[in-house]
């Protein structure tokens, strides 16, 4: 069985500051993570994904994410925000052996401060 | 490569009546999946397909949902009865490949409104 928890469903920073999306998983196999992000009345576009490779994992638009296996976390960050990445954040989480649908976090709404 | 397309983006239904959405994944993309959106949620699984062959379907796809991939292209996912509770955004997303580590991509969705 696999899911996660992301911790605060509204986060609100200031434009310039930084961004933590706070994720942790649980997972009965080694895991893989994902990022989304979801704009207003659309579909999901991946950020980034964890795939074992790289435990510091960069994606699109300035995000990135560290995988911390003794933490159980995939915090997503990025050093300044902007007007632009005000939107809601999912994590996700699949496994290896089969365990291949996407389980979701209950999502991180990001609203940003002028 | 235009994307994962979905039809209708909206629809509004009375409480009874059947409805079909449709989903175009990414050619040469082998599997699909449908997830279910309600409002404040994260998106949950419903089923999926690797060419035409449905190897999953959660709990919450009650026998008043059924899904196709005819021949291994676009998809199609049938609510009959409808009710209120079955309100909720429809989300495609298709993949390449097999394994878990394979992104999912996904289209703009249905949404879907019981009345």
């Amino acid at each position: 069985a696999q899911s996660v928890t992301q911790l605060g469903s509204h986060v609100s920073v200031s434009e310039g500051a930084l961004v933590l999306l706070r994720c942790n998983y649980s997972s009965s196999v080694p895991p893989y993570l994902f990022w989304y992000v979801q704009y207003p009345n659309q579909g999901l576009q991946l950020l980034l994904k964890y795939t074992s490779a790289a435990t510091l994992v960069k994606g699109i638009n300035g995000f990135e994410a560290e995988f911390k296996k003794s933490e159980t976390s995939f915090h997503l960050t990025k050093p300044s925000a902007h007007m632009s990445d005000a939107a809601e954040y999912f994590c996700a989480v699949t496994g290896q052996g089969g365990n291949e649908k996407l389980t979701f976090g209950t999502g991180t709404r990001l609203t940003i401060i002028p | 490569d235009t994307g994962v397309s979905q039809d209708p983006r909206h629809k509004i239904t009375k409480r009874g009546q059947n409805v079909t959405f449709r989903c175009d994944p990414i050619s040469e993309h082998n599997r699909l999946y449908w997830y279910r959106q309600t409002l404040g949620q994260g998106p949950e699984f419903l089923t999926y397909f690797q060419n035409e062959a449905q190897l999953e379907k959660s709990r919450l796809l009650s026998d008043r949902f059924s899904a196709e991939r005819p021949k291994g292209s676009f998809s199609t996912l049938e609510i009959q009865r409808t009710e209120q509770g079955d309100s909720a955004m429809y989300l495609c997303a298709s993949s390449l490949g097999i394994g878990g580590q394979e992104t999912q991509y996904f289209g703009p969705g249905t949404r879907l409104l019981v009345l």
